[in-house]
């Protein structure tokens, strides 16, 4: 039951977009549409942000998109904004039917 | 609106047992799979448990397994994780969280430290 592979930080200026990659393996992300990313601010819950891979969550700007190739699956963020400062997990209904999280990414806005 | 309230949280010595409890309002709890995810201290989520809407089916992962168990009462709307021979490395915030692969609404999260 590895974790998901994150890159540990990711950045960009506001305005520009900036995209964050999740690796797993045929067992996981790369057997099941059921990937998911949650975005979690500092002292606070995490909240839901894409399920099943592209559909984003009830109240999520469409600045917010995900995909899906092979094992690997990212989340786009275009348009930065301040807001958007935050750690983004993604997480992978796995074949062991156990759920799989990636170590985190701290995305931050220049 | 969906409310996760979780409770139990405490200070305890390794080998030592506690039960977190949350308490669910908002929707329709008994049609819903429920999951417990944990965050230790500056580390990332981990997924715990998570249980079936009538209580029939339990995952659990592999480092809590033997002795974690996970509950759910849907007649008072509330979802259970009892904890037995605690070690050191369970210190984290839980958090129960509503739905079983993608966690749409969750709790703010109880404490649980576990040391000497």
């Amino acid at each position: 039951q590895s974790a998901l592979t994150q890159p540990p930080s990711a950045s960009g200026s506001p305005g520009q977009s900036v995209t964050i990659s999740c690796t797993g393996t045929s067992s996981d992300v790369g057997n099941y549409n059921y990937v998911s990313w949650y975005q979690q601010h500092p002292g606070k819950a995490p909240k839901l942000v894409i399920y099943e891979v592209t559909k984003r969550s009830s109240g999520v700007p469409d600045r917010f998109s995900g995909s899906k190739s092979g094992n690997t699956a990212s989340l786009t963020v275009s348009g930065l904004q301040a807001e958007d400062e935050a750690d983004y997990y993604c997480s992978s209904y796995a074949a062991s039917k156990n759920l799989l999280f990636g170590g985190g990414t701290k995305l931050t806005v220049l | 609106e969906v409310q996760l309230v979780e409770s139990g949280g405490d200070l305890v010595q390794p080998g030592g047992s506690l039960r977190l409890s949350c308490a669910a309002s908002g929707f329709s709890f008994s049609t819903n799979w429920m999951t417990w995810v944990r965050q230790g201290p500056g580390k990332g989520l981990e997924w715990v448990a998570n249980i079936k809407e009538d209580g029939s089916e339990k995952y659990y992962v592999d480092s809590v397994k033997g002795r974690f168990t996970i509950s759910r009462d849907n007649a008072k709307n509330s979802l259970y994780l009892q904890m037995n021979s605690l070690r050191v490395e369970d210190t984290a915030v839980y958090y129960c969280a509503k739905n079983r692969i993608a966690a749409s609404d969750w709790g703010q999260g109880t404490l649980v430290t576990v040391s000497s």
